[in-house]
């Protein structure tokens, strides 16, 4: 069984530029969220995708968007981006109705 | 304010126990959860405790809930330098999508 995977492992990008992280699911899991972790701080909640669907939304701005493809990968787009956005992505995944979440091991995106 | 906190740092020494604190504030909280981080890595789920339970014991792990004061504790025996990492305390509503809110973690330093 694999685990869930994130790519890239880091990323370094300009102010202004746009940027696409990725996540495969582990085997079986319908539903993926995305966290940003910033340095020394918990991961906050950004999205979570069921079933190629929105399912619920933290408190981050339009330009943090995502996809969820049917073999349940997901991506994580954000446009514009600030130097705020320096941080820890991390995808978890999870199967229908449950708590338990699988984390990947997270992209390092940092923004000069 | 935070909905959940812990303090920052905690050190001990090896063989000792470890007993790591958090409070949280949503007194619908219906899932509270300890997550563990090592350097450069996910997140991985410890254990979890339902709130309709005063304690869970899984091995080495004893959580204990104090659903009065909003207390949560883990308590790690016997701790090891592999124990080294960040705590993280969280907290969720059922519903069925569970999304944890997640303190700022707290850094577990052992030493021999």
């Amino acid at each position: 069984e694999t685990g869930v995977t994130q790519s890239p492992t880091h990323l370094i990008k300009t102010r202004g530029q746009q940027v696409t992280l990725r996540c495969s699911s582990q085997s079986g899991h319908n539903t993926v969220s995305w966290y940003q972790q910033a340095l020394g701080q918990g991961p906050q909640f950004i999205f979570q995708y069921y079933r190629e669907e929105e399912n619920g939304r933290g408190n981050f701005p339009p330009r943090f968007s995502g996809l969820q493809f049917p073999n349940y990968s997901s991506e994580l787009n954000v446009n514009a981006l600030e130097l705020d956005d320096s941080a820890l992505y991390l995808c978890a995944s999870s199967g229908q109705g449950s708590y338990e979440q699988y984390f990947g091991p997270g992209t390092r995106l940092t923004v000069t | 304010g935070e909905d959940v906190e812990q303090s920052l740092f905690l050190s001990v020494r090896e063989g000792d126990s470890s007993v790591i604190n958090c409070t949280y504030t949503d007194s619908s909280s219906t899932y509270l959860y300890w997550y563990k981080q090592e350097p450069g890595a996910g997140l991985q789920l410890l254990t979890y405790i339902f709130s309709n339970m005063d304690m869970k014991q899984d091995q080495r792990l004893t959580v204990l809930l104090n659903k009065k004061d909003k207390h949560l504790s883990l308590r790690i025996a016997d701790t090891q330098t592999g124990d080294s990492a960040i705590y993280f305390c969280a907290e969720s509503e059922g519903g069925g999508s569970y999304i944890p809110t997640f303190g700022r973690g707290t850094s577990l330093i052992v030493h021999p």
